[in-house]
């Protein structure tokens, strides 16, 4: 089973509608993340934890919100969907114990569509 | 702001063939990792260089880390078509804020 799941893995979604997508870990790590991918942009930050009572914003956060339900999982919300959020979006987890690095293991991703 | 630049962003190979991918980023700092992903896929870690002149090998694939010229390269040694994939560098922040920045990532293609 893989470490870090992501659902739903595909999303058609319209203009306006509220979105959740949840991502979830059996690795035991900490930190948690919320990513999205654009061709030719690299990974941007949306969000990011620490651990269960620490949400940081990331360099995208406008448009989004997340939740952190348990140490194993991390919502991420948008309220209104707009197609410019049309984008594949990964969730990563790391462990602050790995050594004083921050090694990022990704989540399968999320591709969603908004229309 | 940390700003991460690979390049080339596109790279065409040739079975057998030797190249080289760059990663050079704008603060201090000395961790970096590097990742691949296959089309539709998610990211696999490949390597993470914590130290200058770190250097790291796997099969046809070797990383180093010039934390003073604030350069990473990635060499690929005698390209075959599975190494088809991007390749992204991520830069950790200094001061410990445990954040990664990620680089546009280079696409690479092998052909026979």
């Amino acid at each position: 089973d893989a470490d870090v799941t992501q659902t739903p893995r595909n999303r058609i979604t319209k203009t306006g509608k509220r979105i959740m997508l949840e991502c979830s870990q059996t690795k035991g790590h900490d930190r948690m993340y919320w990513y999205r991918q654009d061709p030719g942009l690299g990974l941007q930050l949306i969000y990011y934890s620490f651990d269960v009572k620490d949400i940081n914003k990331g360099e995208i956060s406008d448009g989004y919100s997340v939740s952190r339900q348990a140490q194993a999982k991390f919502s991420l919300s948008l309220e209104s969907a707009i197609p410019n959020q049309t984008a594949l979006y990964f969730c990563a987890t790391s462990d602050s114990l790995a050594g004083g690095y921050n090694e990022q293991f990704f989540g399968p991703g999320t591709r969603l569509t908004v229309l | 702001e940390l700003k991460v630049e690979q390049n080339p962003l596109f790279l065409s190979m040739q079975e057998g063939k030797n190249y080289t991918i760059y990663c050079n980023y704008s603060t201090t700092s000395d961790r970096l990792y590097w990742y691949r992903q296959d089309p539709g896929k998610s990211l696999e870690s490949l390597f993470v260089l914590l130290s200058n002149g770190a250097v790291k090998q796997e099969g046809r694939l070797m990383a180093s880390l010039d934390t003073k010229a604030r350069l990473s390269t990635l060499h690929i040694t005698t390209a075959v078509h599975d190494l088809s994939a991007t390749y992204f560098c991520a830069v950790e922040g200094a001061g410990n804020d445990y954040k990664l920045s990620f680089g546009a990532g280079t696409t690479v293609t092998v052909r026979a």
